[in-house]
């Protein structure tokens, strides 16, 4: 499976702080994505980062990606209590599966 | 906000009855796609679409039935409906062409079986 799976599971930062998450996957890819999941809501597009690429910025966000080590990271600076949220990696455009997640909590 | 409605939101049915979900883009995409999602965890794919009448298999696919006669409308079906079946279940659809590559999630419906 390219599943990816998310790390650490849970991160609690202060406003202001940056917060950093992970995604590992087992197998290439073509591009990898991440979403991010407000309590009881589905899941919202942030950005996908293909697999030429080594790096993407959107706003406050900032993916890398290292398909040596089969990994990608997601960056928020400056984060907001408005950021709190579970966030998930796809790398299977086809099955679009994902793991469990970083449960990130921002606090005021 | 891309057009995908799941119906019904909620629902509480009993053990033993089947129960169908519907799910109902005007977006044209080809893929859809069905999760369940339980407390404290992921989301879980049990079955997908990739056009009409083309369906296959997720990691918790066992229990559930899935037909696409129009490229609008994916029914997701609990053939017999067990209390490990309590979830909130999403839709998501997507058009997955070169260009295109987000997928874009419906609201959930709540399913309680008792």
């Amino acid at each position: 499976s390219q599943q990816g799976e998310e790390d650490p599971q849970a991160l609690s930062i202060q406003e202001g702080e940056n917060a950093t998450m992970n995604c590992s996957y087992k197998t290439s890819i073509n591009n990898l994505q991440w979403y991010r999941q407000n309590s009881g809501r589905g899941l919202v597009h942030l950005i996908l980062i293909r697999s030429n690429e080594r790096e993407k910025h959107s706003g406050r966000l900032r993916v890398t990606l290292d398909t040596s080590k089969k990994s990608s990271s997601l960056l928020i600076t400056a984060s907001r209590a408005a950021d709190t949220a579970s966030y998930f990696c796809a790398t299977d455009p086809t099955r679009l599966t994902f793991g469990e997640g970083t449960q990130l909590t921002v606090n005021p | 906000d891309a057009g995908i409605t799941q119906s019904p939101r909620h629902k509480v049915t009993e053990t033993g009855t089947p129960v169908t979900l519907r799910c109902h883009q005007t977006e044209n995409h080809r893929y859809m796609y069905w999760y369940r999602q339980d407390p404290g965890h992921g989301l879980r794919l049990i079955h997908y679409s990739y056009g009409v009448k083309d369906t296959d298999k997720g990691e918790v696919s066992d229990g559930y039935s899935v037909s696409r006669s129009k490229t609008e409308d994916f029914l997701l079906t609990l053939e017999s409906a067990t209390s490990s079946q309590t979830s909130v279940y999403f839709c998501a659809i997507s058009a997955r062409d070169s260009l295109n590559t987000e997928a874009f999630f419906g609201q959930g419906t709540r399913l309680t079986v008792v």
